[in-house]
């Protein structure tokens, strides 16, 4: 199996405040992480990818300092938005990767989504 | 640039008719082609993926998807459409080399009773 998980399913917080959305992969390592942020009928958008022991790389305009992403185990990263507002509102959606026997096959899994609404 | 698109925001079938969504891509060399789904309200379930080999790649819940290297498609079909079919999908390309996805803007599928 390759299952990926998230916590919490939904948050809802008020203008200011912080919020840490868990991402974990249960059955498998995952060496690479990436978080995407989705708007309402709209496709997934690249935020970040998150890379075991280091630092994220972040996608162009998205403000690193604002989103911050650890990725401390080979199982768990988290993105904590930082002072939200809201305008940061929307489906933040995870995906693990999961390394095949050669990198051509290894595949993207991805979490159920948390949806963030700062009020 | 790399790019995805679905031309269609809409497919609509009726159970147990054949359906296709269709997918073209425009990247360099070979890209790794990628169909998800995704419910309301969730996230994206893998349904299949084509490396190299057989054009015809088979996948979860009876999809099937034909890479045509020289139509740069990927469309995916379904010999009998269910209604418990009906969700948002999902094309994607990985390009050579890169490990992030490239995914196109999403095709609604609805499947009538």
């Amino acid at each position: 199996g390759a299952v990926v998980s998230q916590h919490p399913s939904w948050v809802i917080c008020k203008s200011g405040t912080s919020v840490k959305i868990e991402c974990r992969s249960l059955d498998f390592q995952a060496t690479t992480m990436f978080w995407y942020r989705q708007f309402p009928k709209q496709s997934l958008m690249l935020m970040a990818t998150s890379n075991e022991g280091s630092k994220a790389t972040y996608e162009q305009g998205v403000e690193k300092d604002k989103f911050l992403i650890n990725h401390a185990s080979l199982t768990l990263s988290t993105l904590t938005v930082t002072s939200a507002h809201p305008e940061d509102s929307s489906f933040y959606i995870c995906s693990a990767r999961k390394v095949g026997a050669v990198q051509s096959t290894d595949t993207q899994y991805f979490g159920p989504g948390t949806r963030l609404t700062v009020l | 640039a790399q790019s995805v698109a679905q031309p269609e925001d809409q497919v609509n079938v009726a159970e147990g008719n054949p359906l296709t969504v269709k997918c073209t891509y425009s990247v360099s060399g070979n890209p790794y082609l990628f169909w998800y789904v995704q419910y309301p309200n969730r996230g994206l379930q893998f349904l299949l993926k084509y490396i190299t080999g057989d054009n015809l790649v088979k996948g979860s819940y009876g999809f099937e998807a034909e890479f045509n290297k020289s139509q740069t498609s990927f469309h995916l079909k379904k010999p009998s459409a269910l209604v418990s079919d009906s969700a948002l999908y999902f094309c994607a390309v990985r390009p050579t080399g890169f490990q992030k996805l490239v995914f196109g803007t999403g095709t609604r599928l609805l499947v009538s009773p």
